[in-house]
């Protein structure tokens, strides 16, 4: 079974705060994404990896960055963090673009205060 | 412009019920996949079932019955005879074929009451 894990289930962070949010997958997937996902906007794409040291902003890329230097681990950081950032993170795998399924981890609920 | 709709925010039923839930889609891309995701109280999203816009068959899994129907852009998904463990967050998502971005609804919140 393909297991995505992040580092924090539960985040509490203060405004302005340098944010580090892990995700770690175990399946050699080539693809890797941040989701963030509030109450009646279902999910959306902050960015996503295809390859290491490669990415590509999504559809909300503002005030976050990623970096991905080895094929099994994509993190997203805030460089600042902001109260319209809390919102629940969702990181997913898949083995090819588009059309294969993401796996996705557990989610981080952040809090920023 | 992609776009799926579940109109249904949240739904409430009781145990052993039929339930369905409904997934709008919107698309100019002639070929895509469509997926539903299943999210519990624990947070983490689960895969149900994955359908190429080539392929209209109905699917069958247990309890959980798909509708495709291109003709009028749906992908509905319904539960028969629903349980407290459906209790969940289901998510319909489109992918075009070819493309790198999934576009996930806003999500149709299922309590399944004893």
């Amino acid at each position: 079974d393909v297991k995505v894990t992040q580092s924090s289930r539960y985040l509490v962070k203060r405004t302005g705060e340098k944010v580090f949010l892990e995700c770690v997958q175990d399946m050699d997937h080539e693809n890797m994404f941040w989701y963030r996902q509030d109450p009646g906007l279902g999910l959306r794409l902050i960015y996503f990896s295809y390859d290491v040291k490669m990415k590509e902003k999504g559809d909300i890329p503002e005030g976050y960055s990623v970096s991905r230097e080895k094929k099994e681990r994509f993190s997203l950081i805030l460089e600042s963090a902001s109260t319209n950032q809390t919102s629940m993170y969702l990181c997913a795998s898949s083995l090819s673009l588009g059309t294969d399924t993401q796996y996705f981890g557990p989610g981080t609920r952040l809090t920023v205060l | 412009a992609q776009k799926v709709t579940q109109a249904q925010t949240e739904i409430s039923v009781v145990e052993k019920e039929d339930v369905t839930l409904d997934c709008v889609y919107e698309t100019r891309d002639t070929t895509y996949y469509l997926f539903w995701y299943k999210q519990p109280p624990s947070g983490e999203l689960v895969f149900l079932i994955r359908r190429n816009s080539f392929d209209e068959q109905n699917e069958i899994s247990g309890r959980y019955s798909w509708n495709f129907q291109k003709s009028t852009s749906s992908f509905n998904f319904t539960i028969t005879a629903s349980q407290v463990v459906d209790s969940a967050v289901y998510f319909c998502a489109l992918t075009p074929t070819g493309g790198f971005k999934t576009i996930f609804g806003a999500g149709t919140r299922l309590f399944v009451k004893a």
